[in-house]
């Protein structure tokens, strides 16, 4: 079977740092993907992997171990406007991409 | 705007009727895709066409769902018969695409959906 998964939500403080894990199985992989969904809008791109380790983006860095079947998303500096659900995507055998059902993310003042 | 568009924003039908959506990729991405999202959940694959070919269709998609790219540019999907359990937003996604496996290149770009009510 294929399962991702990632927590339901996360609160954190703005101006601080945090972490959102993805654990994933699935019948093969070829990458996996990070995407940003605001509410009642389409998911945009935020980071890559396909390889073990770290890929750093700006506030954003992305790590990946594959013999865990593991990942993580980390955002610092937050700001408001980083509240948002965040994807765990995992492409398998091919290009079908498996979406995880996304953490929502609150961040407080 | 050169972005992923997908015509209607919104459908309200009912219970029985066929619909179509229409998804225009970013003009030179090959790759497409449809999702499906209820609430609270993640995209839900339902199929991916290279060029015009449909390489792959979820199983999870009854024979009521059938999705076209005649041309390998615009798609269109079609749901026949529609039931309550179809309402959600449909998503299409574009991709450039290069080379044999996946990359950064395959960075799908979404457009802004059809939210389908069935009533």
């Amino acid at each position: 079977g294929q399962n991702i998964d990632q927590p339901t939500e996360m609160t954190a403080t703005e101006g601080a740092i945090v972490q959102i894990n993805c654990t994933y199985q699935t019948s093969g992989f070829n990458g996996l993907f990070w995407y940003q969904q605001h509410a009642g809008e389409a998911p945009t791109f935020l980071s890559y992997n396909v390889l073990d380790g770290l890929e750093e983006k700006g506030r954003f860095s992305s790590f990946l171990s594959r013999s865990k079947g593991y990942s993580y998303l980390l955002l610092k500096e937050l700001q408001m406007k980083d509240s948002a659900s965040y994807l765990c995507a995992v492409t398998s055998g091919g290009f079908k991409t498996i979406f995880g059902a996304g953490t929502r993310l609150f961040v407080k003042a | 705007d050169t972005g992923v568009s997908q015509n209607p924003r919104h459908k309200i039908t009912k219970r029985g009727q066929n619909v179509t959506f229409r998804c225009d990729p970013i003009s030179e991405h090959n790759r497409l895709y449809w999702y499906r999202q209820t609430l609270g959940q993640g995209p839900e694959f339902l199929t991916y066409f290279q060029n015009e070919a449909q390489l792959e269709k979820s199983r999870l998609l009854s024979d009521r769902f059938s999705a076209e790219r005649p041309k390998g540019s615009f798609s269109t999907l079609e749901i026949q018969r529609t039931e309550q359990g179809d309402s959600a937003m449909y998503l299409c996604a574009s991709s450039l695409g290069q080379g044999a496996q996946p990359s950064s290149y395959n960075e799908q770009f979404f457009g802004p959906g059809t939210r389908l009510t069935v009533l």
